[in-house]
């Protein structure tokens, strides 16, 4: 089976730095992809790593371990529109498996 | 119009309706996917379509059925559906299965009475 571990909430404040992780548990791995979805809109495509090492883009980095089935993204100098709910996903060839996700809220 | 489109975007039915989704992908994509999103719960993925051909059923109540006639139109019909249905359904596409990139549609806001 698949499962998928990261925080149900973080807050941080405008500016700051913050960094959710996710732990995974899966019998196939493609690679791991973070999705955002803010209330009322659809997850929409922040990144992916298929191999160890960090990815940046623009604001927002992502990185993996695959030997110890961890990953995070990390989110620069934040502000207010990044609050959202974050989601780390599996690619197992068939499909993503998605975490329960993170909800981010960024404070003034 | 681009990207993935989904009608309606709100639905009212009751147990006894039969209904049907739609979602439509304008990127050239060979693989579609149903999710559904309820409140506080993870995205659950419900069906996978490759090809025109289903590829994944992820264990969903028979109420719930899909058709994939093209490669760009995919439908969910609904019948004699339970108010535990409700959600959010999303639609979502990728070049491929291996999927490590998913476009997904808005979303069918769905309330089952």
């Amino acid at each position: 089976g698949q499962s998928l571990e990261q925080p149900s909430e973080v807050t941080a404040v405008e500016g700051a730095i913050v960094q959710i992780n996710c732990t995974y548990q899966t019998s196939g791995f493609y690679g791991l992809s973070w999705y955002q979805q803010h209330d009322g809109g659809a997850p929409t495509f922040l990144s992916y790593n298929a191999l160890d090492g960090l990815e940046e883009t623009g604001r927002f980095s992502s990185f993996l371990s695959r030997s110890d089935s961890y990953g995070y993204l990390l989110l620069q100098e934040l502000q207010m529109k990044d609050s959202a709910s974050y989601f780390c996903a599996v690619s197992s060839g068939y499909a993503l498996n998605f975490g329960k996700g993170t909800s981010l809220l960024v404070t003034p | 119009e681009t990207g993935v489109t989904q009608t309606p975007r709100h639905l009212v039915m009751g147990m006894t309706n039969k209904k049907s989704l739609k979602c439509e992908q304008h990127l050239g994509h060979n693989a579609m996917y149903w999710y559904k999103q309820s409140a506080k719960k993870p995205l659950e993925l419900m069906f996978v379509y490759s090809l025109e051909e289903r590829v994944e059923n992820n264990s969903v109540p028979s109420r719930f059925s899909p058709e994939c006639p093209n490669s760009s139109h995919l439908f969910l019909h609904l019948h004699t559906l339970q108010p535990e249905d409700s959600a959010l359904y999303l639609c979502a596409s990728s070049q491929d299965t291996a999927g490590e990139t998913q476009y997904f549609g808005p979303g069918t806001r769905l309330l089952v009475l």
